[in-house]
């Protein structure tokens, strides 16, 4: 199984800052077969990135996406209020998918 | 728009069956990997398996040996059973579509299953 380590666990910033998220896989994922997805309290998860760099429909240009092997990252360049949430990795490469323990973004 | 629906009871005793429905509507299910994914209150999310349009699955193996997803194509909605239930079994459950390299694009709201006596 690969397990996926995010960090932080916790990044606190303030409306305008810029993020960036670490997702680290136990073993190469060699398709990027890599995704991003936010989650508000409440809420399901709502895919931002797939296959590490693309963005998903709708989603807003200040989220990119990077990486590849074991190494990723999600940068949100200026961030907007409603974007302080939980940010999940998943890996669908190879059986068992699975999720990073998640990111949250908090206001500073 | 694609809008996935779960149901089911929202509480199930120790030892027995949790049984969901994801309705989906606004398109099709054919041609399309679909998922149930859970997470626990307050932790993080645990994919539990998936199934092919067609009728095939692939489950975690954390929970293959208690867990089924079947299909429906005629009433468009797929299933979820998972025996024996316990405790640690309580969850928010969700079912999502999957496309390929997409991942999971779609997503039901979730529903609360609470294993309790």
């Amino acid at each position: 199984e690969i397990v996926l380590t995010q960090s932080p666990g916790t990044l606190s910033l303030s409306p305008g800052g810029r993020a960036t998220l670490s997702c680290r896989a136990s073993q190469s994922v060699t398709s990027n077969y890599l995704a991003w997805f936010q989650q508000k309290p409440g809420q399901a998860p709502r895919l931002l990135i797939y296959g590490a760099s693309s963005r998903a429909p709708g989603i807003p240009d200040r989220f990119s996406g990077s990486g590849s092997g074991t190494d990723f990252t999600l940068t949100i360049s200026r961030l907007e209020p409603e974007d302080f949430a939980v940010y999940y990795c998943q890996q669908y490469e190879t059986s068992p998918w699975t999720f990073g323990q998640g990111t949250k973004v908090e206001i500073k | 728009q694609v809008q996935l629906q779960e149901s089911g009871p929202g509480l199930v005793k120790p030892s027995e069956t949790l049984s969901l429905t994801c309705t989906v509507s606004g398109g099709s299910i054919s041609n399309y990997y679909w998922s149930w994914i859970r997470q626990p209150p307050g932790k993080g999310l645990e994919w539990i398996g998936y199934l092919y349009y067609s009728g095939s699955t692939n489950y975690n193996p954390s929970l293959k040996s208690r867990v089924t997803i079947s299909v429906d194509t005629s009433k468009n909605h797929f299933s979820l059973e998972l025996t024996s239930v316990t405790a640690a079994d309580t969850a928010v459950y969700y079912c999502a579509r999957g496309r390929g390299y997409v991942s999971f694009d779609y997503w039901g709201q979730g529903t609360l299953v609470t294993v309790s006596s």
